[in-house]
């Protein structure tokens, strides 16, 4: 079963715009967590916002996260054309054995 | 350099065939995970293993098997039962579960011939 659902699906953004992307989430979670996969390989973490958290940095990232209407959003600022890839949000959700829970993710597009 | 290694790259089954999927890593991660990606589908858990010797089943386990005898080791068997493994598989570890970050090795990707 899938607990994140990001929007939107896909996104093409000239270089050097802001990209930004949502998700949101059915049940109370743990943590919510930002994944980054470029084509044919496997998945890199970007960062992890904790249930307690609002917001948190990363170099060119912000996330954010809500828990009152479930939902978080990932800003990438200045984006680079090696920003291209799909991204994808994680929910560890509580009573859950502390899997992660997967959404469908994001294909941005970033043009030079 | 620590990290995930899974082998093959590219993998081919033949019909009533059964297939090891190697996932290898060196962080010293207690738990490990496979997933499967379908386009459009995002990341589904087949199993996963908190501990050496234990593994539990995950959402999409039917057809799968796996064994935890290493730390290190965590490999996935696609058996016959399984009848549409045309997907990536993906091996993940952490350090423990629950609350940390995942790394992943780059997958193996299994078609039918």
């Amino acid at each position: 079963s899938q607990q994140g659902e990001e929007d939107p699906q896909a996104l093409s953004i000239q270089e050097g715009e802001n990209a930004t992307m949502n998700c949101s989430y059915k049940t109370s979670i743990n943590n919510l967590q930002w994944y980054r996969q470029n084509s044919g390989r496997g998945l890199v973490h970007l960062i992890l916002i904790r249930s307690n958290e609002r917001e948190k940095h990363s170099g060119r990232l912000r996330v954010t996260l809500d828990t009152s209407k479930k939902s978080s959003s990932l800003l990438i600022t200045a984006s680079r054309a090696a920003d291209t890839a799909s991204y994808f949000c994680a929910t560890d959700d509580t009573g859950a054995n502390s899997k992660l829970t997967f959404g469908k993710g994001i294909t941005l597009s970033v043009r030079p | 350099d620590g990290g995930i290694t899974q082998s093959p790259k590219y993998l081919f089954r033949k019909e009533g065939q059964n297939v090891t999927l190697s996932c290898e890593q060196n962080l010293n991660h207690d738990a490990m995970y496979w997933y499967r990606q379908d386009p459009g589908q995002g990341l589904r858990l087949i199993y996963y293993s908190q501990i050496v010797n234990d593994f539990q089943k995950g959402d999409i386990a039917e057809g799968y098997s796996v064994s935890r005898e290493k730390k290190e080791s965590f490999p996935l068997t696609v058996t016959s039962a399984q009848k549409n493994p045309t997907a990536f598989y993906l091996c993940a570890s952490s350090i423990r579960q629950g609350n940390q970050p995942q790394h992943f090795g780059d997958g193996t990707r299994l078609s039918i011939l």
